[in-house]
C-alpha cells in the first residue's frame, strides 16, 4: 500500500466551479500537510501549508486536514483558467522525508 | 515564502559530457536540500538527499558516481550528471526544507530540463 494515495484524474471543470481535491494516506504519524500546484515544466508551488487536522483558507484556496479519517482536501473556489495544472499533495512527520501523492492533473475551460 | 532558485532552466548536451545543476536558497539558509527527478506525466522521484557539509544519501537505485551532489554551503547545493547519456535525459526538480516559525514544508526550484543528445 503506498503511503499517500491521490486520484490522478485527469479532472475538467467549467470556469467558476468549485473544485475538490482530495488525498488518503496510511500512517497515522503524519502531522504536516501541504498542497503544491505544478505546471508543465515547472517546478511545483507551494499553495497551502497546514499542521494537524482543522481547516486552512487563503484566498479561493481551502485545505482541509481530518486526521481521524487520514484524509486532506483542497477546495478552489471560482477555478480560473490560470488553475488548470497538476495539484500535488505531501506530507511529512518531522520534515526529514516528505512523501507525494502522484498528482491531479486539473483543466479549467473557459 | 521562501525563494529556491535553480540554474540552468534548461540544458542540452553531448552524450559523454557532464552537466552541473545549481540549487540555491536566496533568503533563508537550508541545512537540507533534496533531488528529484521527474518523467513526463508522473509524480516526483526522489533522488537523494543534500545535507550541507557532509556526504548526500542517495536513493535505492540512484548511482552515486553518476549523480554526484555538493552541498558546501548553507544556501547551495549542486548535482552533477557525469557522462550523461540519453537515458539520463529527465526534468531534474530540487527543493530545500523550511523549518521556522512552525513551518516545515519544502519549497522548490523551477527545474532542469536536461535533453542528452
Amino acid at each position: 500500500q503506498k503511503e499517500v494515495e491521490q486520484d490522478p484524474g485527469p479532472l475538467s471543470v467549467p470556469e467558476g466551479a468549485i473544485v475538490s481535491l482530495n488525498c488518503t494516506y496510511s500512517n497515522s504519524a503524519f502531522q504536516y500537510f501541504m498542497w503544491y500546484r505544478q505546471y508543465s515544466r515547472k517546478g511545483p508551488e507551494l499553495l497551502m501549508y497546514t499542521y494537524s487536522s482543522g481547516n486552512k483558507e487563503d484566498g479561493r484556496f481551502t485545505a482541509q486536514v481530518d486526521k481521524s479519517s487520514k484524509y486532506i482536501s483542497l477546495f478552489i473556489r471560482d477555478s480560473q483558467p490560470s488553475d488548470s495544472a497538476t495539484f500535488l499533495c505531501a506530507m511529512t512527520f518531522t520534515g526529514n522525508q516528505f512523501y507525494f501523492g502522484t498528482g491531479t492533473s486539473l483543466t479549467v475551460i473557459p | 515564502g521562501a525563494v529556491v532558485s535553480q540554474h540552468p532552466s534548461w540544458v542540452i548536451c553531448k552524450s559523454g559530457t557532464s552537466v552541473k545543476i545549481e540549487c540555491r536558497s536566496l533568503d533563508f539558509q537550508a541545512t537540507t536540500m533534496f533531488w528529484y527527478r521527474q518523467f513526463p506525466k508522473q509524480s516526483l522521484m526522489l533522488m537523494a538527499t543534500s545535507n550541507e557539509g557532509s556526504k548526500a544519501t542517495y536513493e535505492q537505485g540512484v548511482e552515486k558516481d553518476k549523480f554526484l551532489i555538493n552541498h558546501a554551503s548553507l544556501t547551495l547545493s549542486t548535482l552533477t550528471v557525469t557522462s550523461a547519456h540519453p537515458e539520463d535525459s529527465s526534468f531534474y526538480i530540487c527543493s530545500a526544507r523550511v523549518r521556522e516559525q512552525g513551518v516545515n514544508g519544502l519549497f522548490f526550484g523551477s527545474g532542469t530540463q536536461l535533453s542528452v543528445l
